[in-house]
């Protein structure tokens, strides 16, 4: 099993570009989350979907939006990017039944992005 | 607005001591206490968790304590070891995991 994988690992973009990110999971999972991650702000939840065709906002949402067509993958776009949004972008799936053992976020490895 | 207060900001530590590293919550809806490490380069990884129905949960060198009535949580790593010199960050959680919030992270370094 791959686990979570995240496409690309790296970007640079200019203000007002568009991007979008691609989080790929093998693992059957139902829920799906995007986190940006800024140094001394530890990770901060963008937009999570709780399964296929549903969506919904984290505590950061603003200049970007998400689709989950297929289960395993989830969507995470940038309409007009801003020098704000210069992160690193985590993307985690889990399978959550309210068991210790499997109450678990499987991380992927980042995508860093720049916005110049 | 941070929701999970952590602390200390950095943490250097001798290889065979102790790390402790505090977490204090204020959302008394939260219902789940996962505690991550992360390596440079890498993503998170659950490291151990906690329900607010123990007070302490034990993996290996590992132990998480929760004190419900004052909201707070921490990890203790016994026996110190360079290769666990990581970032770690505390995490809370309510509804069934639908909505995770980060504490700002703790950097740690053992030193050999």
């Amino acid at each position: 099993n791959a686990g979570v994988t995240q496409t690309p690992k790296f970007r640079v973009l200019k203000t007002g570009q568009s991007m979008t990110l691609l989080c790929a999971q093998d693992m059957n999972h139902e829920y799906m989350y995007w986190y940006r991650q800024d140094p001394g702000m530890g990770l901060r939840l963008i937009h999570y979907s709780v399964g296929e065709g549903t969506t919904a906002k984290g505590e950061v949402p603003d200049g970007y939006n998400v689709s989950r067509l297929k289960k395993q993958n989830f969507l995470l776009g940038l309409e007009s990017a801003a020098p704000s949004q210069t992160s690193v972008y985590f993307c985690a799936s889990s399978e959550w039944r309210g068991r210790p053992s499997t109450d678990t976020q499987y991380f992927g490895p980042g995508t860093r992005l720049t916005v110049l | 607005q941070q929701q999970v207060k952590q602390s200390p900001q950095s943490l250097i530590v001798q290889k065979g001591g102790i790390s402790i590293i505090n977490c204090a919550y204020e959302n008394t809806a939260f219902d789940y206490f996962p505690w991550y490490q992360q390596f440079p380069g890498k993503g998170p990884a659950l490291l151990i968790a906690i329900r607010p129905d123990v007070s302490e949960k034990k993996e290996g060198r590992f132990t998480i304590s929760f004190n419900k009535s004052a909201k707070q949580f921490s990890l203790h790593i016994m026996d110190s070891q360079p290769g666990d010199s990581a970032t770690y960050f505390c995490a809370a959680s309510r509804n069934y995991g639908q909505n995770f919030v980060f504490g700002p992270g703790t950097r740690l370094s053992v030193l050999p």
